[in-house]
């Protein structure tokens, strides 16, 4: 079964552009998280999408924002972006339902750059 | 809210020494804890877990790890270690109902193994 797979593997921006990040599950898993790693704050929780809905929220500004499509892949998007969104940005897919916390498998991330 | 302390930022062990990674993690009841590990450049993989149950959990790469409630412990051992366990190995909480998918991690401790 192939594993969570994340597109682009690396990306330069400029400050003010936008950018959308794309995060493909195991296949039959529903759920997808989304974090961001800095070598500053560490890993941070942006938020989680179950069955297209987001279902939790981390303390980030709106300009992150994600979605997810019918068959579970998932999108996130940064909008005006700052230096300070420079990380890596990893997706998690799991099979949980019903709310219950389930083991989470993470693709390789996307190395996001803002110059 | 969840929160979760590791208080060693390096550690350096010789290749065959045995290994144990302090993790504290603080939750009003019982959490489900992981351990992850990132080497360079990749995402995390998920060593092991604690749901419920017997509280010494085996993992993969012959690790594994003791829950102690009393302490809010989640200490993760490895009799002997070998070259390739050099990497980033990061302790997680989540809530088992009503968190979704959110993990709180911990900043990381860095494994360095000397041959």
């Amino acid at each position: 079964k192939a594993g969570v797979t994340q597109t682009p593997r690396y990306l330069i921006k400029t400050r003010g552009q936008q950018v959308t990040l794309s995060c493909s599950p195991i296949s039959g898993h529903r759920s997808v998280s989304w974090y961001q790693q800095t070598p500053g704050q560490g890993l941070q929780f942006l938020f989680e999408y179950f069955s297209e809905t987001q279902r939790n929220k981390g303390n980030f500004p709106g300009r992150f924002s994600g979605r997810q499509f019918s068959n579970s892949r998932s999108e996130m998007n940064v909008s005006t972006l700052e230096l300070g969104d420079s990380a890596l940005y990893l997706c998690a897919s799991s099979l949980s339902v019903s709310g219950r916390l389930g083991e989470q498998y993470f693709g390789p991330g996307t190395r996001l750059t803002v110059t | 809210a969840q929160s979760v302390t590791q208080p060693d930022i390096h550690i350096t062990v010789s290749e065959g020494a045995s290994l144990e990674l302090r993790c504290n993690y603080s939750y009003g009841a019982t959490p489900y804890l992981f351990w992850y590990v990132q080497s360079p450049g990749q995402g995390l993989q998920l060593l092991l877990k604690y749901f419920s149950g017997d509280t010494l959990v085996q993992g993969i790469k012959g690790f594994e790890a003791e829950f102690k409630r009393s302490q809010s412990s989640f200490n993760l051992r490895k009799p002997s270690v070998h070259w390739s366990d050099a990497a980033e190995y990061f302790c997680a909480v989540g809530a088992p109902q009503g968190g979704g998918n959110k993990l709180t991690f911990g900043t990381g401790t860095q494994l360095k193994v000397e041959l």
